[in-house]
């Protein structure tokens, strides 16, 4: 099955900073990449997604890369502020169809400091 | 009006008990599942039902059985609870065709 990596396991930045997560995947099939962000006892909650046939999307200050080639994908958040404090979770799915669910990294717990 | 939710929020039990969690979401979506979050808050799939069917069952132990009335509903219950089972328990949703997730709440079982 599916198996993602996700670096790094926590990240403080100050804020105006840039942070960026990584990940891996091992299955070549997989075609859809999402990214959930999950505050401090909340549920996860979608907050961008890139499909294999595209290797870049942004959303205001939130980017996401994918290199198929490579088997790796990056969240890219600019001028971070104390709101984006959270666990941001990659994931990596072979498609929509029911057979096939999300299969998640571990997780990275971003610090954004005053 | 909650899209996907899930009770109790809370759930602590003895060892050796058996419990249950109901999930129920009003999206319309046609597929459901359950994810176990455990305390170092790593996110696994445990089952996926489509259409009140089983369509992922991932190396659970049959202590888990899952069961769907209908599509609306994925309810869970666990028997014999363990100390190990102590997690979150989320149930989400989607629609096939789309693999956006819509997740409930979160069930926090503590087993002593």
């Amino acid at each position: 099955g599916e198996n993602v990596e996700q670096h790094p396991s926590t990240l403080s930045v100050q804020e105006g900073d840039s942070a960026v997560i990584k990940c891996t995947y091992s299955d070549s099939a997989s075609n859809y990449f999402p990214w959930y962000k999950q505050e401090l006892g909340k549920r996860p909650q979608l907050i961008i997604d890139i499909r294999s046939n595209v290797g870049e999307k942004k959303d205001q200050r939130i980017a996401v890369t994918l290199n198929k080639t490579a088997k790796h994908f990056s969240l890219h958040i600019t001028e971070t502020q104390p709101e984006d404090s959270a666990v941001y979770f990659c994931a990596a799915s072979q498609g929509s169809n029911s057979g096939y669910a999300l299969n998640f990294g571990k997780g990275t717990s971003l610090l954004v400091t005053p | 009006d909650t899209a996907v939710s899930q009770t109790p929020k809370y759930l602590v039990t003895q060892m050796g008990n058996d419990k249950s969690i109901k999930c129920e979401q009003n999206l319309g979506h046609d597929t459901m599942y359950w994810y176990k979050q455990d305390s170092k808050k790593f996110l696994k799939i445990m089952f996926s039902y489509n259409n009140k069917e089983l369509i992922i069952n991932e190396t659970v132990p049959n202590r888990f059985s899952p069961k769907s009335p209908d599509k609306a509903h994925l309810n869970l219950h666990i028997n014999s609870l363990e100390l190990g089972d102590s997690a979150v328990y989320f149930c989400a949703s989607s629609q096939q065709g789309n693999e956006k997730l819509f997740f409930g709440s979160g069930t926090q079982l503590s087993v002593l």
